[in-house]
Order: structure tokens, then sequence, then C-alpha cells
């Protein structure tokens, strides 16, 4: 167990939907990561949060968005959803805002029908 | 991060030592090398870091050359479950304080066979 919770585990919802993904980092951790990884891809870096604020952007497109509440927590809303979007969404914490040494949740598994 | 260029895919049996190595030809001077460990739908999972020369845990090795260019991770006589993907990522050491993107590259695939 790593520490960091996603929910929920399982979403499946319809083309042009929104929804709402949940991440709560180990005690102590002040940045959270958001990843996709579609069928059979490698990790794709979406966005990194540290201590409320967005500190790198990746290739995150338009119709996500991500913030990080007081308490740490954050989420990740993705709208206008595609059945492109499905895929495995992957958050991950860390200490401090860079350091190569981060723990990631079991992941949110998203199906678009 | 600096670039890392590792294998796409290796094989292996059951009961072997499975060496993938990791090129990091830009590594910067505080640079650290960290490897993560990813089964099927899973997250990834930190499994070693190292600076310069060896460093062992229970789960593997890391080995690294006086020009730290490149490393090596070592996982002893390996077994089916062994069977992951593999990722290499040269920056700054645990507990940093620089900001910056975490990116994992495509990874090494182990396939362990029986």
């Amino acid at each position: 167990d790593s520490g960091v919770t996603q929910t929920p585990k399982h979403l499946i919802t319809a083309t042009g939907q929104r929804v709402t993904l949940r991440c709560s980092p180990r005690s102590g951790d002040l940045s959270v990561y958001w990843y996709q990884q579609s069928l059979d891809q490698g990790l794709q870096f979406l966005i990194h949060y540290y201590n409320g604020e967005e500190r790198a952007k990746g290739n995150i497109l338009e119709r996500f968005s991500a913030q990080q509440f007081p308490d740490l927590h954050s989420e990740l809303n993705l709208s206008s959803l595609e059945l492109g979007d499905s895929a495995l969404y992957f958050c991950a914490s860390s200490w401090t805002g860079g350091d190569t040494e981060a723990f990631f949740g079991q992941g949110t598994r998203l199906t678009v029908v | 991060l600096a670039k890392t260029t590792q294998p796409i895919s290796m094989d292996s049996y059951e009961g072997q030592e499975v060496n993938i190595t990791c090129s990091h030809n830009n590594i910067a001077t505080n640079d650290y090398i960290t490897w993560y460990q990813q089964f099927p739908s899973q997250g990834p999972r930190f499994i070693i870091q190292g600076y310069k020369t060896k460093v062992t845990n229970e789960v593997a090795s890391l080995f690294i050359p006086a020009d730290r260019k490149s490393s090596t991770l070592s996982l002893p006589r390996v077994s089916l479950s062994d069977t992951a993907v593999y990722y290499c990522l040269v920056g700054p050491p645990k507990r940093s304080s620089n900001t910056g993107k975490l990116i994992f590259g495509q990874g090494t695939t182990l396939q362990v066979k029986p």
C-alpha cells in the first residue's frame, strides 16, 4: 500500500459527459502528479501541483483541469469526454516538488462508451 | 529531467539474473538515477535510487559507473512475478526542493518465462 488513495477505482460514462477523479496523497506529501495511461501506452504526464499551486503542465488537454485543495487532496476534472479518453489515470505524491521518488495510487480506470 | 534511453523489451527465464541498462549521457552533477517497476494495471512502484557506484536493497541492485552516463538495474534470480515494465529516471534526489515534471519514458518491458 503506497498510502496514496484514488477514487473511484472504476468509472464508466458516456461521451460528452464530465467526471471528477479524486486523489488523496500520502500523509505529509505536498506534491501531487497526475498521469494518463492508455492501453499499452506509456505514462503521459498531465500536471503537477505543489502545496496548492500548479507547478508544471504536460500534455494536458484543454478539456481537462485539475486543482489541489488546502487539505492537499487533488481532483482531476475531465469534460466533454471522448472515446479516446478511456484510460487509466494515476496520481502520485511526493514530499517535495521535484524529487524523483514518488508514490503512486492504484489508479482510476475510466471507460467512455 | 535528463533524457534516458533503455531497451524497449527483454526476455528472461525464471532463476536467471536480469540486467537492464539505461543510458543518460546528459546527466547533471546533482542528478540521481531512479528506477520504477510497473505491473499491468497498477501504478509504478519506486524500487531503487542511487548516485554512484553500487546500491543494493532487498529488491534489486543498481550499478553506476564512474562517468555516470549509464546505469544498470540488476534483478537477481527473477521469477514470473518480476514480469513488469521497468522505468529509468534521472533527476533530483529524494526530498529535493526543486520543482519539475516527473516524466517517464517508454520503459523496458521484461517478460520472464518459465
